[in-house]
């Protein structure tokens, strides 16, 4: 069964901490992972894209990893923002029908002063 | 990337009426998704709208409750019609990008709908 897990569900630091979302998956055959940010009542807005031979990449603060062998992916926030406070959602899709992505729940994140 | 604009951004509706949501989109794309966020859950997938012929639905959503139209490659519309409380979620439309290495997905900013 074609499934995106995170953890933690939600998760609150201090502004200025780093802090890391994981992103496990069932999905085959697997095309990309994306992670997304959704802000409260807004709609999910791309951080980064990884294919099955990227092992990261940045956007600014966000660093996202992908190891394909087991299947997980993590999202890393560096000094964390108050304006980091928001849904993190992770989503794959599969080769053989591409546009139907396979979303995770999401991690929601709270940033404190 | 894809720029859109979606249409009313909330609404407080009665129940049995029908609402109609609007994607304007800024440059001309072959699919367009239209998605249902149910409180404190994960995007689902409503049906795939593609120009020039009739809108592609997934299991559990019908076109006589989600009637779907696309005019044309940079516009179109869902209905969510004779609402009950259940259908209060909020409602997203998606672009696919095309641009960089994988293709990218482009949401609008999303109609949250209240059935009262």
């Amino acid at each position: 069964k074609n499934q995106v897990e995170q953890s933690p569900q939600s998760l609150i630091i201090l502004e200025g901490k780093n802090c890391t979302l994981q992103c496990n998956y069932t999905v085959s055959p697997f095309s990309n992972l994306r992670w997304y940010k959704q802000d409260t009542g807004r709609g999910p807005v791309s951080l980064t894209i990884m294919t099955f031979s990227e092992n990261t990449k940045s956007n600014g603060r966000y660093t996202a990893t992908l190891d394909a062998d087991t299947k997980q992916s993590s999202l890393h926030i560096t000094a964390s923002q108050l304006s980091d406070s928001a849904s993190y959602i992770c989503v794959v899709s599969r080769m053989d029908s591409s546009y139907k992505l396979i979303f995770g729940s999401g991690t929601r994140l709270l940033v404190r002063p | 990337s894809a720029v859109i604009s979606q249409k009313p951004s909330r609404d407080i509706c009665q129940r049995g009426t029908s609402l109609t949501i609007q994607c304007q989109v800024d440059s001309q794309v072959t699919m367009m998704f239209w998605y249902r966020q149910q409180p404190g859950q994960s995007l689902t997938l409503i049906a795939t709208a593609n120009q020039g012929s009739e809108a592609t639905y997934e299991s559990g959503f019908v076109i006589d409750k989600f009637p779907i139209s696309r005019p044309n490659l940079t516009f179109s519309t869902l209905t969510v019609s004779n609402m009950s409380p259940e259908d209060s979620s909020i409602y997203l439309c998606s672009v696919e990008d095309g641009t960089g290495g994988a293709s990218g997905y482009t949401f609008g900013s999303g109609t949250r709908l209240t059935v009262v």
